[in-house]
């Protein structure tokens, strides 16, 4: 199993442009985020899914949109990147949405926005 | 909603010393606990959780935790440290019916010297 998988590793975008952070888990998970982590903040939450076809807002979800077609699939999209952006993104994926389930995480993608 | 305090941002330490990082959580619903390692360049791991029983958790690695309900905390102790324990840990807690509200600490940067 190749587990969570993210591309790319590392971007460089210019304020105002758009992208897309790949995400995808071959574990059959039901749960998935993505997290932003930030020096001296820890790791935040933007967006979560608890299922195909099922999205919902974490605590910082402004400037971020996502979507779920497939188990496998949780991709975040930045419609118009800010400085304020910049930061390293990491997706994680559960069994379950239950509060015990280990969450397991990708090796992350580091975004600079100039 | 629950939230995390881990009290030292770094902490240096010999080789084969004892370690202990400290965490303080609050929450008002019931929760879990959790000690995630990040080392250089990495996704997050689980190194151990806490959701029920015995206070005294066992995780990967030689690390261990203990949760302590009337002091809110849950610190992560080892005996003996190696370099290769070299990292960033997180704290984080869970709302004990949910994982989308999981809030993380800040992370200890541990640094073990030769």
């Amino acid at each position: 199993n190749a587990g969570v998988t993210q591309t790319p590793k590392f971007q460089v975008l210019k304020t105002g442009q758009s992208m897309t952070l790949q995400c995808a888990q071959d574990m059959n998970h039901e749960y998935m985020s993505w997290y932003r982590q930030d020096p001296g903040m820890g790791l935040r939450l933007i967006h979560y899914s608890v299922g195909a076809g099922i999205t919902d807002q974490g605590e910082v979800p402004n400037g971020y949109n996502v979507s779920r077609s497939t188990t496998e699939d949780f991709p975040l999209r930045l419609l118009s990147a800010a400085p304020s952006q910049t930061s390293v993104y990491f997706c994680a994926s559960s069994y379950g949405a239950g509060g015990g389930n280990e969450q397991f995480f990708g090796p992350g993608t580091r975004l600079t926005v100039l | 909603a629950q939230s995390v305090t881990q009290l030292d941002s770094q902490v240096p330490v010999f080789e084969e010393a004892p370690v202990e990082l400290r965490c303080n959580y609050s929450s008002s619903v019931s929760v879990y606990l959790f000690w995630y390692v990040q080392y250089p360049n990495q996704g997050l791991q689980l190194l151990l959780k806490y959701l029920s029983g015995s206070t005294l958790v066992k995780g990967i690695n030689g690390f261990e935790a203990e949760f302590n309900k009337s002091q809110t905390s849950f610190h992560l102790r080892k005996p003996s440290v190696h370099i290769s324990d070299t990292a960033e840990y997180f704290c984080a807690v869970s709302a004990s019916y949910n994982n989308n509200d999981m809030r993380f600490g800040a992370g200890t940067r541990l640094t073990v010297k030769p």
